[in-house]
């Protein structure tokens, strides 16, 4: 049984460019969170989704932009990079109002 | 708001030995969970042991407790018989009960098992 599928795992960009992360959640859950873990820090929520809708989001610009599909993947995009961007990316998947929460392995994303 | 503050940035204890990570929290809400992680290099948050604010008994999952005081808001994760293997970063998480949508995580704690 996968976990949750982080894709790519590195990636270098360019600060004005922009990113979409990808995620696949475990199977059966249906509900995918988006974190961003600065270098020595802890995660912080970016926001998460459930039914194809944006359910709740952190504290975060509206360079920060997402989707869930059909089958339940998501993307993260980010727009107008700048180098605070880099970080690792972390997805979360969960069966919704369950406790149990999957995280991936992430994406590290360098903005250069 | 929510904070959860991790006092020690790195840890050092000797293999088979038993170490304490602290891990206070703040926050208003009466019903919450409060989680450990495990994040080694490869970056994937491994879930290690989960309590719940209504728990009366703290947590056990092999070699992790957790040593839960509602009062002091206080639950620090206390791992026996520490191995190579536990090398990582560890994270103390809260997620309120009425908000399955997000947690809040302290800095983390490196903790480096020695031989």
């Amino acid at each position: 049984d996968a976990g949750v599928t982080q894709s790519p795992t590195h990636l270098i960009k360019t600060r004005g460019q922009q990113v979409t992360l990808r995620c696949s959640p475990k199977s059966g859950h249906d509900t995918v969170s988006w974190y961003q873990q600065a270098l020595g820090q802890g995660p912080q929520f970016i926001f998460q989704y459930y039914e194809e809708e944006e359910r709740q989001r952190g504290n975060f610009p509206d360079r920060f932009s997402g989707h869930q599909f059909p089958n339940y993947s998501s993307e993260l995009n980010v727009n107008a990079l700048l180098l605070g961007d880099s970080a690792l990316y972390l997805c979360a998947s969960s069966l919704t109002h369950r406790k149990g929460y999957t995280f991936g392995s992430g994406t590290r994303l360098t903005v250069v | 708001a929510q904070k959860i503050t991790q006092t020690q940035p790195g840890m050092f204890v000797q293999e088979k030995e038993a170490v304490t990570l602290d891990c206070t929290y703040d926050t208003s809400d009466q019903s919450y969970g409060l989680f450990w992680y495990k994040q080694p290099s490869s970056g994937e948050m491994i879930f290690l042991i989960y309590q719940g604010s209504y728990d009366e008994q703290n947590a056990t999952e092999g070699r992790y407790s957790l040593n839960f005081q509602k009062a002091r808001k206080s639950a620090n994760l206390v791992i026996s018989a520490s191995q190579l293997g536990d090398s990582a970063m560890y994270f103390c998480a809260m997620r309120p009960l009425y908000n399955f949508n997000k947690f809040y995580f302290g800095s983390g704690t490196k903790l480096n098992v020695k031989p």
